[in-house]
């Protein structure tokens, strides 16, 4: 039983690069979402989506886009990456929205 | 505007001794509460939970409060073990939204 499966795990980007992190379900989870964690600022909401076609703002949604074509799938955009944008991110899936999460591993990205 | 905040960074606790972590709420429409645990290098998993209807919530040797007219609430870990030692993050519901707090290292020593 996969859970929550984030890639890749680890990726440098220069500034204004663009690049997708993939993030995949296996437990028929209608709710999912992404956050980003920072030193000192704990875990941040980016996009979340209650269901397949459906998403919406979390806390710090700018410099990031997403979709829900499928309700296993949940990608994460960056446009035009920037130094900001250096961080830990989690993708999570629960049944129900805001309600006991499923965290994958996380992907470190770090932008140069 | 943080509307979680767990105001200790970090937490030391003897083994055996009880360990407290503390977390306040500024939103008064949360309904709802959890606790996360997070491991170095690996995704935060569930700890326990409590409805904003209740204010006691037990699991084995993690018990959590709820203080809704001060919004707060407290993670009490009865007795600590040295694999207890984690970064421990408190979260709040709020239409579809799960808010995290910054989060609080607990060190359990021998």
């Amino acid at each position: 039983n996969a859970g929550v499966t984030q890639t890749p795990k680890f990726q440098v980007l220069k500034t204004g690069q663009s690049m997708t992190l993939q993030c995949a379900q296996d437990m028929n989870h209608e709710y999912m979402s992404w956050y980003r964690q920072d030193p000192g600022m704990g875990l941040r909401l980016i996009h979340y989506s209650v269901g397949a076609g459906i998403t919406d703002q979390g806390e710090v949604p700018n410099g990031y886009n997403v979709s829900r074509s499928t309700t296993e799938d949940f990608p994460l955009r960056l446009l035009s990456a920037a130094p900001s944008q250096t961080s830990v991110y989690f993708c999570a899936s629960s049944h129900r929205g805001g309600e006991k999460l499923f965290f994958g591993s996380g992907t470190q990205l770090s932008v140069l | 505007d943080q509307q979680v905040k767990q105001n200790s960074p970090s937490l030391s606790v003897q083994e055996g001794r009880i360990s407290i972590l503390n977390c306040d709420y500024t939103n008064s429409m949360f309904d709802y509460f959890l606790w996360y645990k997070k491991y170095p290098a690996e995704g935060p998993t569930f700890l326990i939970s409590i409805s904003s209807i209740k204010d006691k919530n037990e699991d084995g040797r993690f018990t959590v409060f709820l203080n809704k007219s001060a919004k707060h609430l407290s993670l009490h870990i009865v007795p600590s073990q040295p694999g207890d030692s984690a970064v421990y993050f408190c979260a709040a519901k709020g239409a579809d939204k799960l808010i995290f707090g910054t989060g609080t290292r607990l060190q359990v020593f021998p």
